[in-house]
């Protein structure tokens, strides 16, 4: 099983600065990785697949890049709207599809 | 816009069986993607249970696969979770969702919180 560790498990920015999320794998998944935001109570939303293409109607402030081991989601310019949990999630070697521990990312 | 909807008991009883339902609209499960299952319980990562294809073929979590069973109702367009034998340790939310065939999850369901209580 591949075992996917994010980092930090907080996150603490101020509204309109850069955030960076990372996301490591114990194992390459190539670029088969996902990134997802949750809000308190609400559906995850998928932001990035493919560790680095937006899904559909996902704004160009979010973005994904790595591949291999090591990945990063970076959100160039917070919004009130960003703050939320992240999840990173592999898709390469399946079953089982695993995901991270989740990054919360909250206001400074 | 696709959207799916989880059903089922708050609470079930150490050792019963938990039954879930997921019910689509906006997009026939004939027409293609695999329905899974994904819980969160309190506090925790999401966990990955398991998928089914529209032909019936699934895939599960080999954490879970002597538990789990998965099933889809073309008809009814729905797919359905139990899981059996359930403790403490199987309370969380549980939640439906499409995924693409490469395995990333596109569209989720709110989720439904099941309480494994005496």
């Amino acid at each position: 099983e591949i075992v996917m560790t994010q980092s930090p498990a907080t996150l603490s920015v101020s509204p309109g600065e850069r955030a960076t999320l990372s996301c490591r794998a114990s194992q390459s998944v190539s670029s088969n990785l996902a990134w997802y935001q949750q809000q308190p109570g609400q559906a995850p939303r998928l932001l990035i697949y493919g560790a680095s293409i937006r899904a559909t109607g996902i704004p160009a402030r979010f973005s994904g890049s790595g591949s291999g081991t090591e990945f990063t989601l970076t959100i160039s310019i917070l919004q009130s709207e960003d703050f939320a949990v992240y999840y990173c999630q592999q898709y390469d070697n399946w079953p089982p599809i695993t995901f991270g521990q989740g990054t919360r990312l909250e206001i400074k | 816009q696709v959207q799916l909807q989880e059903s089922g008991p708050g609470l079930v009883k150490p050792s019963e069986t938990l039954s879930l339902t997921c019910a689509v609209s906006g997009y026939s499960i004939s027409s293609g993607y695999y329905w899974g299952w994904v819980r969160q319980p309190p506090g925790k990562g999401q966990e990955w249970i398991g998928n089914i294809y529209h032909s019936g073929s699934t895939y599960l979590n080999p954490s879970l696969k002597s538990r789990v069973t998965i099933s889809v109702d073309t008809s009814k367009n729905q797919i359905s979770l139990k899981l059996s034998s359930v403790t403490a340790a199987d309370t969380a939310v549980y939640h439906c969702a499409r995924l693409a065939v490469a395995g990333f999850c596109d569209f989720w369901g709110q989720g439904t919180l099941v309480t494994v209580s005496s």
